[in-house]
């Protein structure tokens, strides 16, 4: 059974710190990884695809996967009132047939003014 | 361009009624995969289609059916419905189906009510 956790939160930040967010997935055989970002009563949106171990930056975004501790995390910098969302974290694994997504039950962050 | 469309957006059904839901993927992607989000969780696969083969199916009923068609749209269908339908569902698609097919584009989704 292929889990992903997020600490569901709220996650506070004041405008302009950095905003991190962390997910650990429960299988070995995940190859990629992904965050999305949802506002309220929208679908998600693909904001970061990670499939390697080590850092990857895009813009203010930042996602690092470590496959050998199996965390994902997403670091969201000068954060703002703007990026208030639940971000999922989501594992994919695809290997003979397609699994789909597994993903978290998100966290909610909250971005001070 | 269009995005990834869904129809209805909303919908109200009693138990043991039948629903169907229709999606259009972005033009060129060939790959459609269909996730329930009940409130409060994050969305679950319950079929994923590419060249209108069905190339994975997450842990639902049979009551849980889909079908592409040749223009590759889509179509959910749920049978003898339960209060525990009740969610939204998500439609998204790709242009591919293997690992980089997790860089998913998600229509609005249709939400459905089970009374």
């Amino acid at each position: 059974q292929k889990e992903v956790e997020q600490n569901s939160g709220p996650l506070s930040v004041p405008e302009g710190a950095i905003a991190s967010l962390n997910c650990t997935y429960s299988d070995r055989v995940s190859q990629s990884f992904f965050w999305y970002r949802q506002y309220s009563g929208k679908s998600p949106e693909l904001i970061m695809s990670i499939y390697s171990n080590g850092d990857k930056e895009d813009g203010r975004f930042t996602a690092q996967l470590n496959k050998a501790s199996q965390y994902v995390s997403l670091l969201i910098r000068d954060s703002q009132p703007s990026d208030s969302a639940t971000y999922l974290c989501a594992a994919h694994y695809s290997g003979g047939g397609a699994d789909g997504l597994t993903f978290g039950k998100g966290t909610h962050l909250i971005i001070q003014p | 361009d269009a995005g990834v469309t869904q129809s209805p957006t909303h919908l109200i059904k009693t138990r043991g009624q039948h629903v169907t839901l229709r999606c259009s993927p972005i033009s060129g992607h060939k790959s459609v995969s269909w996730y329930q989000q009940v409130l409060g969780q994050g969305p679950q696969f319950i079929f994923q289609y590419y060249e209108k083969e069905e190339r994975g199916r997450g842990n639902f009923p049979d009551r849980f059916s889909a079908r592409q068609f040749p223009n590759y749209s889509s179509e959910l269908n749920v049978n003898a419905l339960l209060l525990g339908d009740s969610a939204l569902y998500l439609c998204a698609s790709s242009f591919r189906s293997d690992s980089l097919g997790g860089e998913l584009f998600f229509g609005e989704g249709s939400r459905l009510t089970v009374l």
